[in-house]
């Protein structure tokens, strides 16, 4: 099965500091790949997500941008964080061969934005 | 955009009890799946259902896909600790994109 990793697990920055959070998967190729936020005690929102190398979609507009430089890599960035980015962010794969809503979650990076 | 309504929001319950947990649409899902997320962890995927009426089970856990396709429920069996988490019900129709519920968090009261 797929190992996804994401790093840091942990990241409290200021007000207006950049951000990049990274994420690699192991044990698949040609993933679908997923970047989802979760607010505390919230469920999961949908950020952005990529189905090849450098092709993202937004899902919803915000101050995050995503990039896919590698089949298997998957970089969540900002130039500018906001209080309101505040949250748990988590990568996800797909199973190879597209969406059929059986995902593979990273553990998660806990940005805290002071 | 697709709305997923679980009930309850949140259990407590104590070790060994039975659990019964539902989401809910207003519209037709053509998979419904459930996870599970452990404290300061990812979601993992339990039990996935493509099929209308569909019953299956994972050990303890037992998933059915509603007949009328709007709705999924989940049971766990005689609870120990390690059920402790958040409950996603998860649904995936046509070409959009997986949309979860909003959890319901399960306690066990020791």
């Amino acid at each position: 099965s797929q190992t996804i990793h994401q790093w840091p697990a942990t990241l409290v920055q200021p007000v207006g500091s950049p951000l990049s959070l990274e994420c690699t998967v192991e044990g698949t190729s040609n993933p679908n790949l997923y970047w989802y936020r979760q607010a505390a005690g919230r469920g999961l929102q949908l950020l952005f997500y990529s189905v090849g190398i450098g092709q993202i979609s937004s899902e919803v507009p915000q101050n995050l941008s995503a990039s896919r430089p590698q089949d298997r890599q998957f970089i969540l960035s900002s130039k500018k964080l906001l209080l309101s980015d505040s949250g748990f962010y988590l990568c996800a794969s797909s199973r190879a061969g597209g969406d059929t809503g059986e995902l593979f979650f990273g553990e998660g990076s806990r940005l805290t934005v002071l | 955009g697709q709305q997923l309504n679980q009930s309850p929001q949140s259990m407590f319950i104590q070790e060994g009890e039975d659990v019964s947990m539902n989401c809910t649409s207003s519209s037709i899902f053509n998979t419904w799946l459930w996870y599970k997320q452990d404290p300061g962890e990812g979601p993992v995927l339990l039990i996935a259902l493509y099929k209308a009426g569909e019953l299956t089970s994972n050990g303890r856990l037992t998933a059915q896909f509603g007949i009328t396709r709007k709705d999924s429920f989940l049971n766990i069996s005689a609870s120990i600790p390690s059920d402790v988490g958040i409950y996603f019900c998860a649904g995936l129709r046509g070409n959009e994109k997986l949309t979860f519920g909003t959890g319901t968090r399960l306690t066990i009261i020791p």
